[in-house]
């Protein structure tokens, strides 16, 4: 699978959009990109994933640049609930070895009031 | 929504102990995973299964063992607890790969 590589932490005022890049240059033509996040002491959260187009559901926006080498998370209107670690992978359509998850580091959203 | 729920949130159990960490999910899903998860080691994966009955050893299966007799329910089992089994322990149940976590159970063995 491919790597991927996100900034340590992001700011972002509360009812603002947050941007979150991720950059993943080596992906391949059928690996997905897949969005998680985890809030402090809960289990990680699905939030949105997609391969080339841009995607949206009620979480969030997936914008994923045409040759496929960036993406951005965006949350529209950020509110204190949305501070977490949001990590960024990379998953080959034919499915993980054993499905499982591997997360990096991430990146660590601080929504201030 | 999916549920997936765990069975302690916190728990402290003694060195030699066994100790058995349910898992239940309520949307029908046949893949379930048990990981653990440490701070700058990331998440590790213990177990999996596939289905009721079938399991499949992950990254990091020394020192637990897993039984899935219904398919809404995966147990982790560490058969003699130690110390460097202190962890926080993450059920996941899996839909294509979008995979739903349970909030977690933070083990400390003493």
């Amino acid at each position: 699978d491919a790597k991927t590589t996100q900034p340590p932490s992001m700011d972002c005022a509360e009812g603002r959009a947050a941007n979150l890049p991720c950059n993943h240059s080596t992906i391949s033509g059928n690996e997905y990109v897949y969005w998680y996040r985890q809030i402090h002491s809960q289990g990680p959260q699905y939030i949105i994933h997609g391969l080339k187009n841009n995607e949206t559901n009620e979480m969030a926006s997936l914008i994923i640049t045409e040759d496929r080498k960036s993406s951005t998370l965006i949350l529209p209107h950020a509110t204190l609930r949305d501070t977490a670690v949001y990590y960024c992978i990379v998953i080959n359509a034919g499915g993980t070895s054993y499905g499982k998850l591997t997360f990096g580091q991430g990146t660590i959203l601080t929504v201030h009031p | 929504d999916v549920k997936v729920t765990q069975s302690s949130r916190y728990l402290v159990k003694r060195t030699g102990e066994k100790v058995f960490l349910e898992c239940v999910q309520d949307m029908d899903h046949e893949n379930m995973f048990w990981y653990r998860q440490d701070p700058g080691l990331g998440l590790r994966l213990i177990y999996f299964s596939y289905d009721v009955k079938m399991k499949e050893k992950g990254d990091i299966p020394e020192g637990y063992s897993v039984s899935r007799e219904k398919k809404e329910r995966f147990s982790l089992i560490l058969e003699s607890a130690s110390t460097n089994q202190t962890s926080m322990y993450l059920c996941a149940s899996r839909y294509r790969d979008e995979q739903y976590f349970g909030p977690g159970t933070r083990l400390t063995v003493t």
